[in-house]
């Protein structure tokens, strides 16, 4: 039971576009929600969150958009940078009894930012 | 402010054989996850760990085995290894309670032949 789906295995974008990526959820009971990126041979970094009751925040070149009525979440990157490139994971935490506090990564998009 | 730490870096096993992965948390962090990274699979939700107590379980058999000391560091253990074990293992600290943003280490890559 996946759930949280990022669709998308890979993302190729122009260098200075805009890169978007998409997460879909199911579980109503996520409280907030994640993104992280990852290099290979290191461990996922804090990108840029958005708790439920919000549908937008941003955070210099990174905004995350929320749907709630659609269970869905975007990252958009604006500029892309050939340095933007990395696999892309978004996560939900659980707010709901027994789980509380665990995040659920989605399988996660791989960005290619081309110079 | 030191980062999350994982010990070793790198590990080869035989199948049948058991292995103990170590985390030491970001200072002052008191809950530590840990995630099996595979490719396609994305990040799997193994257990985590608050204040040397078991908070949550992922969907992994019971060879999959955890603890926590009360200095926070904490193992992972997984008895009779078999060749679908090989993954990447991360572990991730938060300040626990309401805090949710979880800072990983740089992981254990697991082989086992």
């Amino acid at each position: 039971d996946q759930q949280v789906k990022q669709n998308s295995p890979s993302l190729s974008v122009q260098e200075g576009r805009i890169s978007i990526l998409n997460c879909d959820y199911t579980n109503s009971m996520f409280d907030y929600f994640l993104w992280y990126k990852k290099y290979p041979a290191e461990g996922p970094t804090f990108l840029i969150s958005i708790s439920s009751i919000k549908d937008k925040n941003e955070d210099g070149r990174f905004t995350v958009f929320l749907n709630k009525s659609a269970k869905h979440l975007s990252l958009h990157i604006v500029p892309s940078q050939p340095g933007d490139s990395a696999v892309y994971f978004c996560a939900a935490r659980d707010a709901g009894g027994t789980s509380y506090g665990k995040l659920t990564f989605g399988q996660g998009t791989i960005l290619t930012v081309h110079p | 402010k030191a980062g999350v730490t994982q010990t070793p870096r790198y590990l080869i096993k035989t199948r049948g054989q058991q292995v103990t992965l170590s985390c030491s948390p970001i200072s002052g962090h008191r809950s530590v996850s840990w995630y099996q990274q595979t490719p396609g699979q994305g990040l799997q939700f193994l257990f985590e760990y608050f204040s040397e107590t078991q908070r949550n379980k992922g969907n992994f058999p019971g060879r999959f085995s955890g603890r926590q000391f009360s200095n926070s560091r904490s193992e992972m253990n997984v008895s009779t290894l078999e060749l679908g074990d090989s993954a990447l293992y991360l572990c991730a600290s938060s300040g626990g309670g309401n805090s949710y943003e979880q800072y990983f280490g740089p992981g254990t890559r697991l082989t086992v032949t």
